[in-house]
């Protein structure tokens, strides 16, 4: 059973391009959340999502982001006109149904904005 | 509202002393606690986590937690450090709300150092 697969590893975008960041689930989970993260830093909730619904989006700025968990493929998190203060890893979380269940998470995209 | 406090940025250790990190949470019903641990560059991995039952669980890499419903914690413990140890540590709390909204809170992270 594969984990949670993110991609691109690494992304470079300069000033004012868009980046999206894909996350696929591991199989049978339902629930995803997206964290940043800054080097040496905590995780930051950005974002919950169930099959095409947002549950959650608190966390996430209401300017320029945007996420996505389609009925079929990858949930999709969006950065709009990017800038430097965009720069982080962003880590996608998934869980099947229960809270008794652990987040299982990817090994991240880090975007680099120049 | 549920909270996590994991107390210390970081955790100096020398290499075979026992270790612990420590984490406090506060939640309105039964707490669902986890430890994960990230290595650098990596995401999140599960250690262990406390459901219901024995006080003392048992996870990966010869980890283990208390967990202490009087005193609101779940430290994580280890006899015998290693170096291969040294990462980031993540306590968190997980609890369901109302229509099924699954709420996961982390704390802020403890950096362990173990010192040959």
């Amino acid at each position: 059973n594969a984990g949670v697969m993110q991609n691109p590893r690494h992304l470079v975008r300069r000033r004012g391009q868009e980046a999206r960041l894909r996350c696929s689930p591991m199989k049978g989970h339902s629930h995803v959340y997206w964290y940043r993260q800054l080097p040496e830093e905590g995780l930051k909730f950005m974002v919950y999502l169930q099959k095409e619904n947002i549950i959650d989006e608190s966390g996430m700025p209401k300017e320029r982001f945007s996420a996505e968990f389609p009925k079929e493929g990858p949930s999709i998190l969006r950065i709009q006109q990017v800038v430097r203060g965009d720069s982080a890893a962003y880590f996608c979380a998934s869980s099947p149904e229960t809270a008794r269940s652990p987040l299982h998470f990817g090994n991240g995209t880090r975007l680099t904005v120049t | 509202a549920q909270s996590v406090a994991q107390p210390e940025d970081q955790v100096n250790v020398a290499e075979g002393n026992p270790l612990t990190v420590k984490c406090t949470y506060s939640v309105s019903g039964n707490p669902y606690l986890f430890w994960y641990v990230q290595y650098p560059n990596r995401g999140l991995q599960f250690l262990l986590k406390y459901i219901t039952g024995d006080n003392l669980v048992k996870g990966s890499y010869g980890f283990e937690a208390e967990f202490n419903k009087s005193q609101t914690s779940f430290h994580l413990k280890k006899p015998s450090a290693l170096v291969s140890d040294s990462a980031l540590y993540f306590c968190a709390v997980r609890e369901t709300g109302s229509g099924g909204y699954q709420k996961v809170t982390f704390g802020t992270g403890t950096k362990l150092q173990v010192i040959p």
